[in-house]
């Protein structure tokens, strides 16, 4: 069964500063890596989608890298504000079409 | 404008009534999921149907029924077996079930028992 650990559950930054989330799943076939941003009591928002056969995506000031052979995915903000604060969802698409989540990185960036 | 909807935002149930949840895609997509979320983690998947007139159990079926009668409309019933039922409930499309296709969301509904 594949399982998603985030890491770590919730941190606090000032702003401007770069925000590091990492994301790690037990089973490396997987068909794609998807990142999502959650604002309380909302949907979920997708923010990157990462092939398995990509290394990396980048939109705007958000970046993030995929080692499937070691389970691993971060994601990076730069420069971070305070319109970033909200829950950052990992996400991996395996088997029959099947996503498995992990628990979330709950981001608060101080003014 | 393509998407998903979920209706309604939020909904509240006393203990012992069914409830029906409703998701409607216009995006054309085969595949429907419904998910549910519990405060501090993350989404686990209670059923999906892969095409009109079938669908299967998620990891976490229990005390729910589905349909998929339309192509774009799968709702989700929350009966009086599932013990915990208060949760955030959202419901995905994607353009096939098979494999490697991305998953859409709708913006989601809150369930409260009373």
């Amino acid at each position: 069964k594949q399982e998603v650990t985030q890491i770590p559950a919730a941190l606090s930054v000032p702003e401007g500063e770069n925000l590091v989330l990492n994301c790690s799943f037990t089973d490396s076939a997987i068909y794609n890596l998807q990142w999502f941003r959650q604002d309380p009591g909302k949907g979920l928002t997708s923010l990157l989608l990462i092939q398995s056969s990509q290394r990396e995506q980048t939109s705007g000031r958000l970046n993030a890298s995929l080692d499937k052979s070691s389970g691993r995915s971060t994601l990076y903000i730069a420069a971070s504000q305070p319109g970033d604060s909200a829950t950052y969802l990992c996400a991996v698409l395996y088997g029959n079409n099947r996503l498995a989540f992990g628990k979330g990185n709950q981001v608060v960036v101080i003014p | 404008d393509g998407g998903i909807t979920q209706s309604p935002k939020y909904l509240f149930r006393k203990e012992g009534q069914n409830v029906t949840l409703s998701c409607e895609q216009n995006l054309n997509h085969d595949a429907m999921y419904w998910y549910r979320q519990d405060p501090g983690q993350g989404l686990r998947l209670i059923y999906y149907s892969q095409i009109v007139n079938d669908f299967q159990k998620g990891d976490i079926a229990e005390g729910y029924s589905v349909s998929r009668e339309k192509k774009e409309s799968f709702p989700l019933t929350v009966t009086s077996a599932q013990k915990n039922p208060t949760a955030f409930y959202l419901c995905a499309s994607s353009i096939s079930g098979l494999e490697g296709n991305e998953q859409f969301f709708g913006p989601g509904t809150r369930l409260t028992v009373l």
